[in-house]
């Protein structure tokens, strides 16, 4: 069965740095999800993606993130300057055109800001 | 707004034991409806979801779930808990319209005692 996959499943970086979180959604996927867990809490939307552009982003997603799909396959998260709170369990989604309401989660990438 | 409550942030049960993990959403209209499980440090798992139609579905693990209109419920059950079934539980509530989002509860957490 096809599956969504991400990319490190673990990331440790120094605040400041630049993070760039990967994602393969599954093949005929064309919307395209993030949220974000902070731990012991509950998952949070940051972000929608479709058709190479954002389709809704929650205020979390503020300006120091961004998303792209650099090429047919991979759908980033860029974290620009990270911050101690950007530490979380990032999760990848993504849906079908035509049954969006079913959206299929990643396994997820745990970044952790020192 | 859009909100998913789910009252009880932990549940202790003894294996073979019944269950019943309660969530309560608002919504404008009857929105899609999801319970995911996720282990310590895991990604999201889901367990069953609904759409429409028979107000009881059935998931995997031997889980169940009714949507209630009238009470804005989709409490799930499960009726002798394995020990295996300790982890924490999300409800969700899937937009039916727009990026279709999900907006997840805040989780509640299941321990099974032996």
């Amino acid at each position: 069965e096809p599956e969504v996959t991400q990319t490190p499943s673990h990331q440790v970086t120094q605040m400041g740095q630049e993070v760039i979180l990967r994602c393969v959604p599954i093949s005929n996927h064309l919307y395209f999800y993030w949220y974000r867990q902070i731990l012991g809490q509950k998952v949070e939307f940051l972000v929608s993606f479709y058709n190479n552009e954002i389709s809704e982003k929650s205020e979390i997603f503020d300006d120091q993130f961004s998303v792209e799909r650099p090429d047919g396959s991979n759908f980033t998260l860029k974290i620009r300057s990270t911050k101690l709170e950007d530490s979380a369990m990032y999760f990848c989604a993504s849906s079908e055109i035509q049954r969006r309401q079913t959206q299929y989660f990643g396994p997820g990438t745990r970044l952790l800001v020192l | 707004a859009q909100s998913v409550t789910q009252p009880d942030i932990h549940i202790t049960v003894s294996e073979g034991a019944s269950l019943e993990l309660r969530c309560n959403y608002s919504y404008g209209a009857t929105p899609y409806l999801f319970w995911y499980v996720q282990s310590p440090g895991q990604g999201l798992q889901l367990l069953l979801k609904y759409f429409s139609g028979d107000t009881l579905v059935q998931g995997i693990k031997g889980f169940e779930a009714e949507f209630k209109r009238s009470q804005s419920s989709f409490n799930l059950r499960k009726p002798s808990v394995h020990w295996s079934d300790a982890a924490e539980y999300f409800c969700a509530v899937g937009a039916t319209s727009g990026t279709y989002k999900y907006i997840f509860g805040t989780g509640t957490r299941l321990k099974v005692l032996a």
